[in-house]
């Protein structure tokens, strides 16, 4: 089976807490490709971020960070000093080799961060 | 560039109506897809297009669903007859294709009622 599993729902914060959004995938393939998408309260959705599974390096963009283990097939994202803007639904996806450009989303995790 | 645009934003209609949703991708990409979301199943894929071709319909739900793309920068989502449980926001998203797994940009989607 190929697919994406997001186990948290949801999670809740207090502002300037660091939270860390969990990401496990399955897929036979070796060449496949992952993202994360936010989904504010406005409804629409924004890319955050792509890697590929030949690159491990985690990345960090301002108080982003993405965490890519192959080893356990986790795709993890943080978020350090969390801000009562970042309240949102964040996905994340997969896309297979052999799935042309489609995406398989995970059930997303509502993250609500109070002041 | 002004993004995924997506019309209505909003529709209201009643049981048995036809409802027509129209997409126009960002200029130059070459994939177009048609999402659902609902509390129930999350987000997933309808229709996939690649140079206008319907490449992959297998996540449309029945033959009330059918989905045109006549040039690359349109395309319609249309259901006939719309039934309550097709209620859902309906989002377009287009792409780059060209060596594989390239992000997706969403429009604002539509939210569809039917009472």
């Amino acid at each position: 089976a190929q697919k994406v599993t997001q186990a948290q729902t949801e999670i809740s914060v207090v502002e300037k807490e660091d939270v860390t959004l969990d990401c496990v995938y399955e897929t036979r393939d070796t060449t496949y490709y992952l993202f994360w998408y936010k989904q504010p309260p406005s409804g629409e959705l924004v890319f955050l971020i792509r890697r590929n599974s030949f690159d491990e390096q985690n990345e960090i963009s301002g108080r982003y960070s993405w965490n890519f283990q192959k080893s356990t097939s986790s795709f993890n994202f943080t978020i350090t000093a969390s801000q009562v803007v970042d309240s949102a639904v964040y996905f994340c996806a997969l896309i297979f080799n052999n799935a042309g450009n489609m995406l398989t989303f995970g059930g997303g995790t509502r993250l609500m961060v109070k002041p | 560039d002004a993004g995924v645009i997506q019309s209505p934003r909003h529709e209201v209609t009643e049981m048995g109506q036809e409802v027509t949703l129209r997409c126009k991708p960002i200029s130059g990409h070459n994939s177009l897809f048609w999402y659902r979301q609902t509390m129930m199943r999350g987000l997933e894929l309808l229709i996939y297009f690649n140079n206008n071709v319907p490449i992959d319909d297998s996540g449309m739900p029945e033959d009330r669903f059918s989905a045109k793309m006549p040039n690359a920068s349109f395309s319609t989502l249309k259901i006939q007859p719309s039934e309550p449980r097709d209620s859902a926001v309906y989002f377009c998203a287009s792409s780059l294709e060209q060596n594989g797994g390239t992000e997706a940009f969403f429009g604002q989607g539509t939210r569809l009622t039917v009472v």
